[in-house]
């Protein structure tokens, strides 16, 4: 079954840092892009980031750049995103999600969400 | 990068069609066919229904379907059925950035 596994939410005081993991099953991991996308309690969807499938591009969200940094290692099949200067705006369930890949093209989509860990920044 | 503007709310009684709307710019929804569809029930991870526009996934019923008219990307429901009450989250590629979501529309199923 083809399965991605957050971990490592937690409360954190503002200014803190946090690192979520995600574990990947069921699918050949360093075949696809990763992204991690976030829902703030009530709100929206927001994109953060995204890592291509070797890890050496990575894109970020102009409200997380210069403080969160996203990698991954093939050889564990887990997508990370390490989280630093964390303020209260960042509350929210991460989740981490696959890039569509149907046949030989990637799309501009998601086809395979976690669960989702709640990160929660508060004094 | 401005989310991707829905309608907060809609809603339909069984059987008729409804459809969500997601108004964005040539930067992004204009731009790109590179729209995708999200329904989220509570407490759950969304789920994809349709990509680059009007591709629907393997496994997604043919109830729902996608367009687009310039700048607005449209997502219909048809045959509206109990278990399509749920959140919609529209998604583009835009040209500052992979994603930009849209605000969200709750459809209600009266």
């Amino acid at each position: 079954e083809v399965q991605l596994l957050e971990s490592g939410g937690g409360l954190v005081q503002p200014g803190g840092s946090l690192r979520l993991s995600c574990a990947a099953s069921g699918f050949t991991f360093n075949n696809y892009a990763m992204s991690w996308v976030r829902q703030a309690p009530g709100k929206g969807l927001e994109w953060v980031s995204s890592v291509g499938h070797s890890g050496t591009d990575t894109y970020y969200a102009d409200s997380v750049k210069g403080r969160f940094t996203i990698a991954r290692d093939n050889s564990k099949n887990t997508l990370y995103l390490q989280m630093n200067s964390l303020r209260a705006e960042d509350t929210a369930v991460y989740y981490c999600a696959r890039k569509y890949y149907y046949g030989s093209r990637a799309y501009y989509s998601f086809d395979i969400w976690g669960q989702g860990t709640m990160v929660t920044v508060s004094s | 990068q401005s989310a991707l503007t829905q309608p907060a709310s809609l809603s339909g009684s069984p059987g008729q069609s409804i459809t969500i709307s997601c108004t964005g710019t040539s930067s992004d929804v204009g731009g790109y066919n590179y729209v995708s569809w999200y329904q989220q029930h509570p407490g759950k991870a969304p789920k994809l229904m349709i990509y680059d526009v009007s591709n629907r996934p393997s496994g997604v019923s043919n109830r729902f379907s996608g367009s687009k008219s310039g700048n607005t990307a449209s997502l219909t429901i048809s045959g509206l059925q109990a278990e399509d009450e749920a959140d919609y989250y529209c998604s583009s590629h835009t040209n500052s950035s992979p994603y930009v979501f849209g605000t969200g529309t709750k459809v209600t199923v009266l």
